[in-house]
């Protein structure tokens, strides 16, 4: 399988901006994902990126993609104690019902 | 729409137990496939398919089998259970080669 790296944890003061990075190593990406779990939970989608995109904003959620660098960002503003869980970048060629491949997920401690 | 959904939430089973661990989704969808989260990583791919009547092995296909006779149900069979195969155990669909996964709630195995 392609790899996609994040670092495993990250804590930040609510009302804080965080930002989850997210590195992959396959060029022919076509998706990007962005997934949420809360504790003892699925996985939530949050949001996507179509790989001839730079940036997507969703309401609090912003993505940022460098195409070149193979860098994927989540950021969210204003955090609050509810966006605590672990959030999983996941990519994928779009060529094969096997082809998508997850990072080992991020886990953001929000702290009144 | 319910979505997703997988039963049962939790289980725990003795070596060399067998069990199936049910999915189905009510959408529709085409694809269904099964990963399995290990403590700390990034989710993997067991099997998948691409219609009723039609499967294909993921990353980490042994000790699994599964079946596809219908469009909504894609229930997943372990044999002869192992320690290894302690792990959460995460349904998902989609309605087409590429397109977004919508995951199931989870269901955590135990193998003692």
């Amino acid at each position: 399988g392609e790899d996609v790296e994040q670092s495993l944890f990250l804590s930040v003061r609510e009302g804080d901006s965080s930002v989850i990075n997210c590195t992959y190593t396959d060029s022919s990406s076509t998706y990007l994902y962005w997934y949420k779990q809360e504790p003892g939970a699925g996985l939530q989608l949050l949001t996507y990126i179509f790989s001839n995109m730079d940036m997507k904003q969703d309401q609090r959620l912003t993505v940022l993609l460098n195409k070149k660098d193979k860098h994927l960002s989540l950021r969210i503003a204003d955090t609050q104690t509810g966006d605590s869980a672990i959030y999983f970048c996941a990519e994928s060629q779009g060529t094969g019902a096997n082809n998508l491949f997850f990072g080992t997920g991020t886990r953001l401690t929000v702290i009144p | 729409n319910a979505g997703v959904t997988q039963t049962p939430k939790f289980r725990i089973l003795k070596i060399g137990q067998s069990m199936t661990l049910q999915c189905a989704q009510d959408m529709n969808h085409n694809y269904m496939y099964w990963y399995r989260q290990d403590p700390g990583m990034g989710l993997k791919l067991i099997y998948y398919s691409v219609g009723a009547g039609i499967t294909d092995k993921g990353e980490v296909p042994n000790g699994y089998n599964v079946s596809r006779s219908t469009t909504e149900d894609f229930p997943l069979r372990l044999e002869l259970a192992a320690p290894s195969q302690t792990s959460v155990y995460f349904c998902a669909s989609s309605s087409g080669l590429g397109d977004t996964q919508y995951f199931g709630p989870g269901t955590r195995l135990t193998v003692l």
